[in-house]
């Protein structure tokens, strides 16, 4: 149990377009997601949290206009990388607690990941 | 702060001998710990954590670690490496009242046949 997934596993778009990666729980509810993002050979930085119903929160230095989360249901939350350009490209990966528990104590669960380029 | 340091970048150990991948981290308070792995093309999975109880955390796949707080350390260990083991860890610290996660740069593990 607790699997969830991320959709496309990769995508390559043109400097100045946006995508769209989505995070889905399959078969928990998740109230709360999370977004990183991790370049080669680094570590994950957390980007912002995603609350279901309400309004993302974003981590100091991560600009909300560029990545755009939504979280309309319990079982999904999207990132959209607006008008990309080649600093862009990395690897984003997502998370999901089950239930409404605590980040600092709960396991994350994580998705694949998302391989992003951007020519 | 928090931070975390995972002091080894590349670790590479032959199939049957024993792992060692260190953490050691900073925290104002008493924080929690884990370990997760990543292996290519897959979610990172957690390992095992560490939450205020027991100081010596086991985990899945025969992986342990233990909290010393005298040292700032949450090493995590394995009696005998399997192939299967090679991937990315990270070590995990967070402080409950901030309720934030900060990964460490991770260490590879490679296991020779």
């Amino acid at each position: 149990g607790a699997v969830v997934s991320q959709h496309p596993s990769w995508v390559i778009c043109k400097s100045g377009t946006s995508v769209k990666i989505e995070c889905r729980s399959l078969d928990f509810q998740a109230t709360t997601m999370f977004w990183y993002r991790q370049f080669p050979k680094q570590s994950l930085m957390l980007m912002a949290t995603s609350n279901e119903g309400s309004k993302a929160t974003y981590e100091q230095g991560v600009e909300k206009d560029k990545f755009l989360i939504n979280h309309a249901s319990l079982t999904l939350s999207t990132l959209t990388v607006t008008s990309a350009h080649p600093e862009d490209s990395s690897f984003y990966i997502c998370s999901a607690l089950l239930g409404g528990r605590a980040l600092s104590t709960d396991t994350q669960y994580f998705g694949p990941g998302t391989r992003l380029t951007v020519l | 702060a928090q931070s975390v340091t995972q002091l080894d970048s590349h670790v590479s150990v032959s199939e049957g001998t024993p792992v060692l991948l260190r953490c050691n981290y900073s925290s104002s308070y008493s924080p929690s710990l884990f370990w997760y792995v990543q292996h290519p093309n897959k979610g990172l999975q957690l390992l095992l954590k560490y939450t205020s109880a027991a100081t010596l955390v086991k985990g899945i796949n025969g992986f342990e670690a233990e909290f010393k707080k005298s040292e700032t350390s949450f090493h995590l260990t394995k009696p005998s490496a399997h192939m299967s083991d090679a991937a990315e860890y990270f070590c995990v610290v967070s402080d409950p009242p901030y309720d934030k996660v900060i990964f460490g740069p991770g260490t590879s593990l490679s296991v020779i046949p």
